[in-house]
């Protein structure tokens, strides 16, 4: 089955970019979608198809995807940004869902 | 606005079985593509399976095939997702989320429901 691997964690300071990375087998064929998780909160869609980001999604958030690794890059970051990360991939060669293993992001 | 809505927490004995509601407003119920989703605690997602709220037709994962029946009311535009054979590593939360195709992203995301299974 297809595996897509994300650093536990991941620290920036505010005003800062952090790069979050989702990693897998020929990713940059697939399309990618990223999610951001707050505590007791449901998923929100932040990016999605590699790089489009959904209405109310600030542009510091941008994604790109090639080769083995996906990226998504929060520029300018705020304390608010403060959450899990996840990537999610429809893999078309076992008709099945895939997520990462999420990242959380900490704001120093 | 678009809102999928779950029924409450649920605690279970091991072997009993759940049945979780997912009630969407905002949009037409039979358009979408329902997913259920679940997170077991210091666990990635995974994706337990989807339902074409239009015909019927469900599709499930290798991992849950046997386990997990996914429905829906259309006429309660309620999505439904029942475990059995609840064990202790069945506790987790679940998650309703709709696209507009089966391989499209998730659009929108219900609260989440919390299944503790405990004897």
């Amino acid at each position: 089955s297809y595996v897509l691997t994300q650093p536990p964690s991941v620290s920036v300071a505010p005003g800062k970019t952090a790069r979050i990375t989702c990693g897998g087998n020929n990713i940059g064929s697939k399309t990618v979608h990223w999610y951001q998780q707050k505590p007791g909160q449901a998923p929100v869609l932040v990016i999605y198809y590699d790089s489009n980001r959904p209405a109310g999604i600030p542009e510091r958030f941008s994604g790109s995807n090639s080769g083995n690794t996906a990226t998504l890059t929060i520029s300018r970051v705020e304390a608010g940004d403060e959450a899990g990360y996840c990537c999610l991939v429809w893999d078309s060669s076992s008709d099945h869902w895939v997520f990462g293993g999420g990242t959380k992001l900490t704001v120093l | 606005q678009v809102q999928l809505v779950q029924s409450g927490a649920e605690v279970k004995k091991p072997g009993a079985s759940v049945k979780v509601s997912c009630k969407a407003s905002g949009y037409t119920f039979t358009s979408y593509v329902m997913h259920w989703v679940r997170q077991a605690p210091g666990q990635r997602p995974e994706w337990m399976g989807w339902i074409n709220a239009g015909n019927g037709n469900a599709r499930y994962s290798q991992k849950f095939q046997g386990k997990v029946t996914i429905t829906r009311d259309t006429s309660a535009s309620t999505a439904y997702m029942e475990l059995s054979s609840l064990r202790s590593e069945d506790t987790a939360v679940y998650y309703c989320a709709g696209s507009e195709t089966y391989y499209s992203y998730f659009d929108y995301w219900g609260q989440g429901t919390l299944v503790t299974v405990s004897s």
